[in-house]
Protein backbone atom coordinates (compact mmCIF):
# COMPACT_ATOMS: atom_id res chain seq x y z
CA UNK A 1 0.00 0.00 0.00
CA UNK A 2 1.13 3.70 -0.06
CA UNK A 3 3.74 4.70 1.98
CA UNK A 4 3.09 8.20 1.23
CA UNK A 5 0.59 10.35 0.94
CA UNK A 6 0.52 13.29 -1.44
CA UNK A 7 -2.79 16.22 -1.38
CA UNK A 8 -4.36 17.29 -3.32
CA UNK A 9 -3.05 15.64 -6.47
CA UNK A 10 -4.67 18.21 -9.09
CA UNK A 11 -5.55 22.19 -8.14
CA UNK A 12 -5.70 24.84 -10.48
CA UNK A 13 -5.66 28.40 -8.88
CA UNK A 14 -6.53 32.13 -9.74
CA UNK A 15 -2.85 33.98 -10.53
CA UNK A 16 -1.95 35.77 -6.96
CA UNK A 17 -3.21 33.59 -5.22
CA UNK A 18 -1.68 31.03 -2.65
CA UNK A 19 -1.61 27.05 -2.83
CA UNK A 20 -0.79 24.44 -0.19
CA UNK A 21 0.56 20.71 -0.93
CA UNK A 22 0.40 18.05 1.94
CA UNK A 23 2.91 15.12 2.23
CA UNK A 24 1.94 12.95 4.60
CA UNK A 25 3.89 9.69 5.96
CA UNK A 26 1.68 6.71 6.65
CA UNK A 27 2.80 4.78 9.60
CA UNK A 28 5.56 6.60 10.28
CA UNK A 29 7.38 9.16 11.36
CA UNK A 30 9.64 11.27 8.76
CA UNK A 31 12.00 13.68 9.77
CA UNK A 32 12.83 14.47 6.87
CA UNK A 33 11.30 14.86 3.56
CA UNK A 34 11.98 15.94 0.33
CA UNK A 35 10.36 18.20 -2.21
CA UNK A 36 10.87 17.91 -6.20
CA UNK A 37 9.04 20.30 -9.11
CA UNK A 38 8.97 18.81 -12.72
CA UNK A 39 8.08 20.56 -15.72
CA UNK A 40 6.10 19.23 -18.82
CA UNK A 41 8.60 16.50 -20.12
CA UNK A 42 11.32 17.25 -17.72
CA UNK A 43 13.27 15.77 -15.01
CA UNK A 44 12.35 16.55 -11.47
CA UNK A 45 14.80 18.74 -9.51
CA UNK A 46 14.81 18.86 -6.12
CA UNK A 47 13.79 22.44 -4.37
CA UNK A 48 14.06 21.88 -1.01
CA UNK A 49 14.39 19.60 1.58
CA UNK A 50 12.23 19.99 4.73
CA UNK A 51 13.13 19.36 8.19
CA UNK A 52 10.85 18.11 10.98
CA UNK A 53 11.20 21.32 13.92
CA UNK A 54 13.27 23.15 12.49
CA UNK A 55 13.38 25.57 8.67
CA UNK A 56 14.07 24.07 5.34
CA UNK A 57 16.97 23.82 3.68
CA UNK A 58 16.02 25.61 0.10
CA UNK A 59 18.55 24.44 -3.04
CA UNK A 60 20.29 27.30 -5.28
CA UNK A 61 17.27 28.75 -7.02
CA UNK A 62 14.87 28.04 -5.07
CA UNK A 63 12.94 31.32 -3.19
CA UNK A 64 12.06 30.35 0.00
CA UNK A 65 9.74 33.13 0.39
CA UNK A 66 7.75 32.01 -2.73
CA UNK A 67 7.92 28.09 -1.85
CA UNK A 68 7.42 28.23 1.72
CA UNK A 69 8.06 24.85 3.63
CA UNK A 70 6.42 23.84 7.06
CA UNK A 71 7.31 20.67 8.83
CA UNK A 72 5.63 21.24 12.21
CA UNK A 73 5.16 17.20 13.24
CA UNK A 74 6.85 13.94 11.91
CA UNK A 75 3.97 13.00 9.79
CA UNK A 76 3.21 15.87 7.68
CA UNK A 77 5.35 18.50 5.81
CA UNK A 78 3.57 21.35 3.75
CA UNK A 79 4.67 23.48 0.79
CA UNK A 80 2.94 26.83 0.07
CA UNK A 81 3.15 28.60 -3.02
CA UNK A 82 2.54 31.82 -2.42
CA UNK A 83 1.54 34.35 -4.62
CA UNK A 84 1.09 32.03 -7.67
CA UNK A 85 1.86 32.95 -10.95
CA UNK A 86 1.64 30.42 -14.25
CA UNK A 87 5.18 30.19 -14.43
CA UNK A 88 4.85 28.34 -11.17
CA UNK A 89 2.70 25.97 -12.89
CA UNK A 90 4.38 22.49 -12.60
CA UNK A 91 3.68 19.03 -10.86
CA UNK A 92 5.15 19.06 -7.49
CA UNK A 93 6.57 15.95 -5.69
CA UNK A 94 7.24 15.20 -2.49
CA UNK A 95 9.58 11.91 -0.98
CA UNK A 96 10.55 10.19 2.31
CA UNK A 97 11.48 6.89 3.55
CA UNK A 98 11.18 4.69 6.12
CA UNK A 99 14.22 3.70 7.99
CA UNK A 100 16.38 1.59 5.86
CA UNK A 101 13.91 1.05 3.04
CA UNK A 102 14.22 3.13 -0.09
CA UNK A 103 13.07 6.06 -0.70
CA UNK A 104 8.97 6.43 -1.35
CA UNK A 105 7.52 8.92 -3.53
CA UNK A 106 3.69 10.49 -3.11
CA UNK A 107 1.79 10.49 -6.22
CA UNK A 108 2.42 14.14 -6.82
CA UNK A 109 0.31 17.01 -7.31
CA UNK A 110 -0.02 18.95 -10.47
CA UNK A 111 -0.45 22.62 -10.48
CA UNK A 112 -2.37 25.28 -12.82
CA UNK A 113 -1.88 28.51 -12.31
CA UNK A 114 -4.27 30.48 -14.46
CA UNK B 1 28.48 19.14 -7.89
CA UNK B 2 27.33 16.11 -9.37
CA UNK B 3 25.48 15.42 -12.35
CA UNK B 4 23.48 13.15 -14.56
CA UNK B 5 23.40 12.50 -18.10
CA UNK B 6 20.98 10.37 -19.74
CA UNK B 7 21.76 10.79 -24.03
CA UNK B 8 18.56 8.81 -25.26
CA UNK B 9 15.97 10.93 -25.02
CA UNK B 10 13.77 8.64 -26.64
CA UNK B 11 14.05 4.73 -27.39
CA UNK B 12 11.37 1.70 -28.56
CA UNK B 13 11.68 -1.89 -28.27
CA UNK B 14 9.08 -4.41 -29.43
CA UNK B 15 7.88 -6.60 -27.14
CA UNK B 16 9.81 -9.10 -25.69
CA UNK B 17 12.87 -8.14 -26.77
CA UNK B 18 15.85 -6.39 -24.90
CA UNK B 19 16.54 -2.92 -24.49
CA UNK B 20 19.51 -0.97 -22.68
CA UNK B 21 19.38 2.50 -21.65
CA UNK B 22 22.17 4.22 -21.13
CA UNK B 23 22.88 6.96 -17.98
CA UNK B 24 26.19 8.54 -16.90
CA UNK B 25 27.02 10.71 -14.16
CA UNK B 26 29.92 12.90 -12.58
CA UNK B 27 31.17 13.24 -9.21
CA UNK B 28 34.42 13.15 -7.39
CA UNK B 29 32.59 10.64 -4.25
CA UNK B 30 33.88 7.28 -3.89
CA UNK B 31 30.67 6.14 -2.45
CA UNK B 32 27.09 6.79 -3.30
CA UNK B 33 24.01 4.71 -4.81
CA UNK B 34 22.63 5.14 -8.25
CA UNK B 35 18.51 4.78 -8.78
CA UNK B 36 16.97 4.15 -12.15
CA UNK B 37 13.21 5.34 -11.47
CA UNK B 38 9.85 4.45 -13.71
CA UNK B 39 7.55 7.00 -14.33
CA UNK B 40 4.90 5.79 -16.22
CA UNK B 41 1.44 8.20 -17.63
CA UNK B 42 0.29 8.53 -13.88
CA UNK B 43 3.29 10.28 -12.88
CA UNK B 44 4.00 7.99 -9.90
CA UNK B 45 7.41 7.50 -9.17
CA UNK B 46 8.48 4.10 -9.19
CA UNK B 47 12.03 2.14 -7.95
CA UNK B 48 13.22 -0.43 -11.01
CA UNK B 49 16.84 -0.49 -9.19
CA UNK B 50 19.23 0.56 -6.65
CA UNK B 51 23.39 -0.11 -6.78
CA UNK B 52 25.62 0.77 -4.71
CA UNK B 53 28.97 1.88 -6.02
CA UNK B 54 30.99 -0.10 -3.45
CA UNK B 55 29.57 -3.24 -4.58
CA UNK B 56 31.04 -4.62 -7.24
CA UNK B 57 28.43 -6.63 -8.53
CA UNK B 58 26.16 -5.68 -11.17
CA UNK B 59 22.21 -5.37 -9.08
CA UNK B 60 19.62 -7.55 -10.48
CA UNK B 61 15.73 -7.10 -10.05
CA UNK B 62 14.07 -9.75 -12.20
CA UNK B 63 13.95 -8.26 -15.67
CA UNK B 64 16.22 -5.38 -14.86
CA UNK B 65 19.87 -5.40 -14.56
CA UNK B 66 22.28 -3.00 -15.01
CA UNK B 67 26.13 -2.59 -16.00
CA UNK B 68 27.98 -0.63 -13.36
CA UNK B 69 31.32 0.92 -14.56
CA UNK B 70 32.47 2.73 -11.93
CA UNK B 71 35.43 4.04 -13.37
CA UNK B 72 33.80 4.72 -16.49
CA UNK B 73 30.59 6.23 -14.07
CA UNK B 74 28.63 4.44 -16.49
CA UNK B 75 25.39 3.08 -15.22
CA UNK B 76 23.04 1.34 -17.87
CA UNK B 77 19.51 -0.18 -17.49
CA UNK B 78 18.96 -3.61 -19.44
CA UNK B 79 15.07 -4.13 -19.94
CA UNK B 80 14.65 -8.45 -20.83
CA UNK B 81 11.92 -9.65 -21.83
CA UNK B 82 10.11 -6.46 -22.49
CA UNK B 83 6.05 -5.99 -21.70
CA UNK B 84 3.88 -3.10 -22.93
CA UNK B 85 3.82 -2.12 -19.39
CA UNK B 86 7.21 -1.30 -19.20
CA UNK B 87 6.25 1.53 -21.43
CA UNK B 88 7.52 4.59 -19.08
CA UNK B 89 9.63 7.35 -18.75
CA UNK B 90 12.98 5.84 -17.13
CA UNK B 91 14.85 8.25 -14.54
CA UNK B 92 18.42 7.63 -13.68
CA UNK B 93 19.30 9.24 -10.13
CA UNK B 94 22.79 9.78 -7.78
CA UNK B 95 22.74 9.76 -4.50
CA UNK B 96 25.08 10.88 -2.40
CA UNK B 97 26.09 8.66 0.51
CA UNK B 98 24.24 9.85 3.86
CA UNK B 99 21.48 11.49 2.32
CA UNK B 100 18.42 11.52 0.94
CA UNK B 101 18.90 13.89 -1.69
CA UNK B 102 18.54 12.34 -5.48
CA UNK B 103 19.91 13.82 -8.40
CA UNK B 104 17.87 13.04 -12.04
CA UNK B 105 18.63 12.94 -15.40
CA UNK B 106 16.82 14.24 -17.47
CA UNK B 107 14.87 10.87 -18.62
CA UNK B 108 14.87 8.28 -21.44
CA UNK B 109 10.99 8.02 -23.19
CA UNK B 110 10.53 4.51 -23.50
CA UNK B 111 7.81 2.84 -25.79
CA UNK B 112 7.27 -0.17 -25.78
CA UNK B 113 5.69 -1.85 -29.39
CA UNK B 114 3.51 -4.95 -29.08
Amino acid sequence: GAVVSQHPSWVICKSGTSVKIECRSLDFQATTMFWYRQFPKQSLMLMATSNEGSKATYEQGVEKDKFLINHASLTLSTLTVTSAHPEDSSFYICSTRRLDSPLHFGNGTRLTVT
Amino acid sequence: AQTVTQSQPEMSVQEAETVTLSCTYDTSENNYYLFWYKQPPSRQMILVIRQEAYKQQNATENRFSVNFQKAAKSFSLKISDSQLGDTAMYFCAFMPIFTDKLIFGTGTRLQVFP
